[in-house]
């Protein structure tokens, strides 16, 4: 089955640096690539589109020169949390769509637990 | 508008059959997914409906009514390890994913 893999798996970091997390699609390709947010006990957040070779697409409220997003390759995402600060933690989630599939599921890599000192 | 519903948390008994359902408004639709999500954990793929009528994979089962804006999760012969979190999700007419808050599911021995 499709196997997306995210790292780190889990980061912490002093307030005011900047973290990078890595999304890829180990066996397919994927044009499109999601970054989820979910604060505990709460549903996912859809932050952002990503597709290969093309800008992001934001949703409201999502700050796009705070969370920088880079879609390079078919197999490679990356969400880049510039000047994080403690409300910033929280459980990081990408997922990716097999570019082949008929149903357009979504396959979630295992997701990076980001905590701002 | 577009919006998408189902019960915040649900309690059934290990070995028992559990619903959960999921009603949905949108103008565009291009399937219902429903995904299982453990505590701390990313979600997995439970299954997808696009016509109406019952799919079953194993002990889980999927049902949709596209006039009824209305799904249904059927879980069989629940086991402990199926407590966890249910997101239902409809795909809109652009393909993106539009997700419900989840159902907490506890299962009690």
């Amino acid at each position: 089955g499709a196997v997306v893999s995210q790292h780190p798996s889990w980061v912490i970091c002093k307030s005011g640096t900047s973290v990078k997390i890595e999304c890829r699609s180990l066996d397919f390709q994927a044009t499109t690539m999601f970054w989820y947010r979910q604060f505990p006990k709460q549903s996912l957040m859809l932050m952002a589109t990503s597709n290969e070779g093309s800008k992001a697409t934001y949703e409201q409220g999502v700050e796009k020169d705070k969370f920088l997003i880079n879609h390079a390759s078919l197999t490679l995402s990356t969400l880049t949390v510039t000047s994080a600060h403690p409300e910033d933690s929280s459980f990081y989630i990408c997922s990716a769509r097999d570019l082949w599939s008929d149903i357009n599921e979504q396959f979630f890599g295992p997701g990076t637990r980001l905590t701002v000192l | 508008g577009q919006n998408i519903d189902q019960p915040t948390e649900m309690t059934a008994t290990e070995g028992a059959i559990v619903q959960i359902n999921c009603t949905y408004q949108t103008s565009g639709f291009n399937g219902l997914f429903w995904y299982q999500q453990h505590a701390g954990e990313a979600p997995t793929f439970l299954s997808y409906n696009v016509l109406d009528g019952l799919e079953e994979k194993g002990r889980f089962s999927s049902f949709l009514s596209r006039s009824k804006g209305y799904s249904y999760l059927l879980l069989k012969e629940l086991q402990m390890k199926d407590s966890a979190s249910y997101l239902c999700a409809f795909m809109d007419s652009n393909y993106q994913l539009i997700w419900g808050a989840g159902t907490k599911l506890i299962i009690k021995p």
